[in-house]
This record gives structure tokens, C-alpha cells and sequence, in this order.
């Protein structure tokens, strides 16, 4: 059974610094995966999605990158701002590369 | 925005009362989810569709059905809800790349059900 694991569960930073977020699965027969913001009350929004035949994506002042081998991805976070703080969501299909399974997150807060 | 509403936003229900939440798309993807969130135990697949009237399970079915009778709506319903269904619930669709594999899945901004 797959299982997906964020470290840490809570992370706390100054702003400006550059930071990474960690996600681990147990099995590497993924489709893809995918990293989530969700605010307090909100929903999740979709940040990046990495094809389980690439190895990295990038959008703006994030990176993810992709070790289907190791069952690894982070997330890369430049110069880190008070607005991203929020809960950052790994998840990776299913056997079938249909529905998502995810880790229960990593809490990011960025104090000015 | 993905064009992705749920209804209700908020419901308050009593134990043995059937529910139903409503998911309601308007780019016509293919696949629809309905996903629960609760503390300690993060997003979990309740069932999925992909396609009008095709339907499959995900790892917490027990205790609810669902139907798609045309591409835009996908219904969740609580035969008679529990308070162990107390949670919030997440819609999210998503369409199908070459090779039968998913998009990028985007959610609705979910309902928060109380079973008291």
C-alpha cells in the first residue's frame, strides 16, 4: 500500500530565507505527483505537477523536483515571503494513475 | 479557478439523517473525486468517476454512495450519516492525459459536514 510522508510536520522561518520541503512514498510505480497549498478553511490549490518521467517542474519562486528511485520529492522555496505561509500537500496517483494519495502536510509559517 | 462549486458550504445534521453534497463542474472534465479531510489522517479517497454513470471506490467507501448521471455533477450521499462521516469534504477534477493517465487534479472549495 502506498504511503506518502511530509517532514517536517511544521516548519518556521524568517522572511527571505530560501527553504525546502520534504516528501517520501513508499512505492515508486507512481504516474505522477503533485504539491498543494491549502490556507486555513480553504481548499487546496494545485502548485506543480511532475510527470513520473520528468524530473523537476518550476512555476515563479518554487521548484519541485522528482526521485521516482528513491521515492523522494522536495519542494524548493526561494526567498520566502509572510504570504506563503500555509500548508504545503505532497501526493502521488495511484496504482491505477487515477486518484490522489497524500501525506498530511507540512505547515509553513514565514514571520516578517 | 477551475469552475468547480460545491453545495452545500456548511451542513448540521442529525445522526440516522440521509445527506447529499453536490459537486458541480462547468469545463467538462472527465474524472470527479470526492475526498474527505479530517485531522491526524489528511485527504482520503472516497470514490471516484470517470465518466456518466462509471464509478469505483477509493480506501473510505464505507457508508456512502455516489452518482453521476450527466458530466457536470457528481453526487456524494450519506445513506444515514454517523457521527464518525463528521468531516470536510473535498470535490476535485481532473482530465485524462494520452495514455489513460490523470491531469493535474483541482478541488472545489469544499462542505463542511457536522454529524451531531
Amino acid at each position: 500500500k502506498q504511503e506518502v510522508t511530509q517532514i517536517p510536520a511544521a516548519l518556521s522561518v524568517p522572511e527571505g530565507e530560501n527553504l525546502v520541503l520534504n516528501c517520501s512514498f513508499t512505492d515508486s510505480a507512481i504516474y505522477n505527483l503533485q504539491w498543494f497549498r491549502q490556507d486555513p478553511g480553504k481548499g487546496l490549490t494545485s502548485l506543480l505537477l511532475i510527470q513520473s518521467s520528468q524530473r523537476e517542474q518550476t512555476s515563479g519562486r518554487l521548484n519541485a523536483s522528482l526521485d521516482k528511485s528513491s521515492g523522494r520529492s522536495t519542494l524548493y522555496i526561494a526567498a520566502s515571503q509572510p504570504g506563503d505561509s500555509a500548508t504545503y500537500l505532497c501526493a502521488v496517483t495511484n496504482q491505477a494513475g487515477t486518484a490522489l494519495i497524500f501525506g498530511k502536510g507540512t505547515t509553513l509559517s514565514v514571520s516578517s | 479557478d477551475a469552475g468547480i462549486t460545491q453545495s452545500p458550504r456548511h451542513k448540521v445534521t442529525e445522526t440516522g439523517t440521509p445527506v447529499t453534497l453536490r459537486c458541480h463542474q462547468t469545463e467538462n472534465h472527465r474524472y470527479m473525486y470526492w475526498y474527505r479531510q479530517d485531522p491526524g489522517h489528511g485527504l482520503r479517497l472516497i470514490h471516484y468517476s470517470y465518466g456518466v454513470k462509471d464509478t469505483d471506490k477509493g480506501e473510505v467507501s464505507d457508508g456512502y454512495s455516489v452518482s453521476r448521471s450527466k458530466t457536470e455533477d457528481f453526487l456524494l450521499t450519506l445513506e444515514s450519516a454517523t457521527s464518525s462521516q463528521t468531516s470536510v469534504y473535498f470535490c476535485a477534477i481532473s482530465d485524462q492525459l494520452a495514455g489513460g493517465l490523470s491531469d493535474t487534479q483541482y478541488f472545489g472549495p469544499g462542505t463542511r459536514l457536522t454529524v451531531l
